[in-house]
């Protein structure tokens, strides 16, 4: 099974202020990377997919970049509404499989 | 607008069963491969099974593999997850999910705890 490991596992930044979170998979997924947005109690949102696609309805201060085994999500300028739990997912392989997180909080 | 809307969480007993439902509107739902994705209290997502369009191929987490069955009736328009032998460690939020590519639309949810 293919593991993703997302780090930091928490990462405290403040407003307007710039957010980098990444993700590993133990394979190679190519492009097959998708990342989600999850706030509490509320259902994950798809926020890219193919590594760096924006999905529909995401604002432009979301990016994301990598290939292979290495990815990164950006947030270039920080929202209120963007702190939350991020999960990255690899669709490359059966059983897709998420990373475990990373809570963006406010410092 | 794309809706998906589960239904049928509960309070059961371990080695009981559940039968889940997640009713689709505002797509073509016979045209898009189908997921159910659980969340444990405070943990990560997990992908259970998933369903191809005409409900001819189906997938297992080898973790519910011969516990659940995933079917779907596109006349319908709805997604079925059948739960038998329940363990505490199903216990979690399930929601369903419609694919392209990535998990792109997901319902809101509902809660199966697994308890004496």
């Amino acid at each position: 099974e293919m593991v993703m490991t997302q780090s930091p596992g928490t990462l405290s930044v403040s407003p307007g202020e710039r957010a980098t979170l990444s993700c590993r998979a133990s394979q190679s997924v190519s492009s097959n990377l998708a990342w989600y947005q999850q706030k509490p109690g509320q259902a994950p949102r798809l926020l890219i997919y193919g590594a760096s696609t924006r999905a529909t309805g995401i604002p432009a201060r979301f990016s994301g970049s990598g290939s292979g085994t290495e990815f990164t999500l950006t947030i270039s300028s920080l929202q209120s509404e963007d702190f939350a739990v991020y999960f990255c997912q690899q669709y490359n392989t059966w059983p897709r499989t998420f990373g475990q997180g990373t809570k963006v909080e406010i410092k | 607008e794309v809706q998906l809307v589960e239904s049928g969480g509960g309070l059961v007993q371990p080695g009981g069963s559940l039968r889940l439902s997640c009713e689709a509107s505002g797509f073509t739902f016979s045209r898009y491969w189908m997921y159910w994705v659980r969340q444990a209290p405070g943990k990560g997502l997990v992908c259970v099974s998933r369903i191809n369009g005409d409900g001819s191929v189906t997938t297992y987490a080898d973790s519910v593999k011969d516990r659940f069955t995933i079917s779907r009736d596109n006349a319908k328009n709805t997604l079925y997850l059948q739960m038998n032998s329940l363990r505490a460690e199903d216990t979690a939020v399930y929601y369903c999910a419609r694919d392209n590519y990535a998990l792109e639309y997901w319902g809101q949810g509902t809660l199966v705890t697994v308890s004496p």
